[in-house]
């Protein structure tokens, strides 16, 4: 079974400038959240998409959007980027079932893209 | 806010060492608890998922145990190898399934001395 991958994996980009990051879970999965991974802050939760609907934000500007389409990938944007978006950007994959589902459900991380802004 | 920590943020010890982390974090609205092994240059690699208080999962050397009440969990490493260097995340989710939403400890850097 393929695991989550990311494209791309490295990006360089200017201040102003917007950028989009892509996922593919894992097959099966509906599930699909974005994490962003400084050296300061950890791991710190972006979003959630399930079923093409977004399920869950986390405490980011509006200047970080993302969208989920029928066959599970989803994409993250970035607009208007600034220094402090520079970052590892990694996305997991879970079943993400509706109530009743297994609370043992996993999150599975792809390899991440690490974008500079320079 | 919801606060997870980890405790120690780093960790160096002989191989053969046994070693344990902690994890602490918010004792209401629990859901489950997750820990993951991260390497350098890898994706964060899932261990365990618990969800019931007095839980213990085992995997091989790894072994974690889980509190709800109290809001701790913890991992452990019996015999550690030069392989077992990484950073250990636990991850908190409150809720329900309807939400997949982790919050992530800042993690132990684990380095085994060969």
């Amino acid at each position: 079974k393929a695991g989550v991958t990311q494209t791309p994996r490295y990006l360089i980009k200017t201040r102003g400038q917007q950028v989009t990051l892509s996922c593919s879970p894992i097959s099966g999965h509906r599930s699909v959240s974005w994490y962003q991974q400084t050296p300061g802050q950890g791991l710190q939760f972006l979003f959630e998409y399930f079923s093409e609907t977004q399920r869950n934000k986390g405490n980011f500007p509006g200047r970080f959007s993302g969208r989920q389409f029928s066959n599970s990938r989803s994409e993250m944007n970035v607009s208007t980027l600034e220094l402090g978006d520079s970052a590892l950007y990694l996305c997991a994959s879970s079943w993400g079932g509706l109530a009743g589902g297994p609370r043992t459900d996993t999150q599975y991380f792809g390899p991440g893209t690490r974008l500079t802004v320079l | 806010i919801l606060n997870v920590e980890q405790s120690p943020q780093s960790l160096h010890v002989q191989e053969g060492d046994s070693t344990n982390f902690t994890c602490s974090f918010p004792s209401s609205n629990f859901y489950a608890l997750h820990w993951y092994r991260w390497e350098t240059a890898k994706s964060p690699e899932a261990l365990f998922v618990m969800t019931l208080n007095g839980d213990e999962k085992k995997k091989g050397r790894i072994s974690a145990t889980l509190n709800t009440k109290e809001g701790y969990s913890y991992l452990y490493i019996k015999g550690s190898q030069p392989e077992d260097s990484a950073t250990y995340l636990c991850a908190f989710r409150g809720g329900s399934s309807n939400t997949g939403k982790l919050i992530f400890g800042q993690g132990t850097t684990l380095q085994v001395k060969p």
